[in-house]
C-alpha cells in the first residue's frame, strides 16, 4: 500500500501571507496526486491536481509542486483570504486506490 | 443538482442493527469509490466499483461491511451488526474513466455529501 505523511496539521497565516503544505510518500509507483479542501460539514472539493509527468501546475493563487525522486509534493496558497480558512487534504492515487493524508487546518486571520 | 448525492444524511442506530446507505453518482460516472472518514482524520478507502464490478476491497475492511452497484449506476453499502467503532463519516465518490484499459492514468473524484452514521 501507500503511506501518506502530511504537515502541519494546523497553519495560522494572517490574510494576504503565502500558505504552504507538505505531503510525503512511500511508493514510487503512485502517479496522481490530488489536493482537497473540506469546510466544515462539507464534502471534499478538489482544488488542484498533478500528474507524475509533471513538476509544477498553478491555478490562479493555487499552485502544487512535485518532486518524484524525493517523493513529496506540496500545496502553495498565495495571498490568502479569510474564505481559505478550511482543512485541506493531499491524497495519491496508488493503482487506483487513494490514500490521504491527515489534514491541514488552514486558519487565515483577517 | 448533478453532482454526486447520498442517502441518508445522518443515520443514528442502536449497536447490532444493520445499517444501508445509499449512493447516486454524477450521471454517466463509471467509477465509484466509498470512502470512511473520521474526525480529524483524512478519507480512508473502502472499496471501488468500475461499472458493476466490484475491483478492490480494503484489506482492512471487516466481513460485516458489503458493497454492490448492480446496474452500475447507484450503489449500496451496508454495514451488518453495527458496532460504535463504525461511527464515521460514509463519503461516496465518482469518477469518469474515459479508458478503462489504461490503469495507469488517474480521474478526478468528485465526492457526495456524505452519511454520518452515528451507533449508539
Amino acid at each position: 500500500g501507500e503511506n501518506v505523511e502530511q504537515h502541519p496539521s494546523t497553519l495560522s497565516v494572517q490574510e494576504g501571507d503565502s500558505a504552504v503544505i507538505k505531503c510525503t510518500y512511500s511508493d514510487s509507483a503512485s502517479n496522481y496526486f490530488p489536493w482537497y479542501k473540506q469546510e466544515l460539514g462539507k464534502r471534499p472539493q478538489l482544488i488542484i491536481d498533478i500528474r507524475s509527468n509533471v513538476g509544477e501546475k498553478k491555478d490562479q493563487r493555487i499552485a502544487v509542486t512535485l518532486n518524484k525522486t524525493a517523493k513529496h509534493f506540496s500545496l502553495h496558497i498565495t495571498e490568502t483570504q479569510p474564505e481559505d480558512s478550511a482543512v485541506y487534504f493531499c491524497a495519491v492515487d496508488n493503482f487506483n486506490k487513494f490514500y490521504f493524508g491527515s489534514g491541514t487546518k488552514l486558519n487565515v486571520k483577517p | 443538482d448533478t453532482g454526486v448525492s447520498q442517502d441518508p444524511r445522518h443515520k443514528i442506530t442502536k449497536r447490532g442493527q444493520n445499517v444501508t446507505f445509499r449512493c447516486d453518482p454524477i450521471s454517466e460516472h463509471n467509477r465509484l469509490y466509498w470512502y470512511r472518514q473520521t474526525l480529524g482524520q483524512g478519507p480512508e478507502f473502502l472499496t471501488y466499483f468500475q461499472n458493476e464490478a466490484q475491483l478492490e476491497k480494503s484489506r482492512l475492511l471487516s466481513d460485516r461491511f458489503s458493497a454492490e452497484r448492480p446496474k452500475g449506476s447507484f450503489s449500496t453499502l451496508e454495514i451488518q451488526r453495527t458496532e460504535q467503532g463504525d461511527s464515521a463519516m460514509y463519503l461516496c465518490a465518482s469518477s469518469l474513466v474515459r479508458d478503462p484499459t489504461s490503469l495507469g492514468y488517474s480521474y478526478e473524484q468528485y465526492f457526495g455529501p456524505g452519511t454520518r452514521l452515528t451507533v449508539t
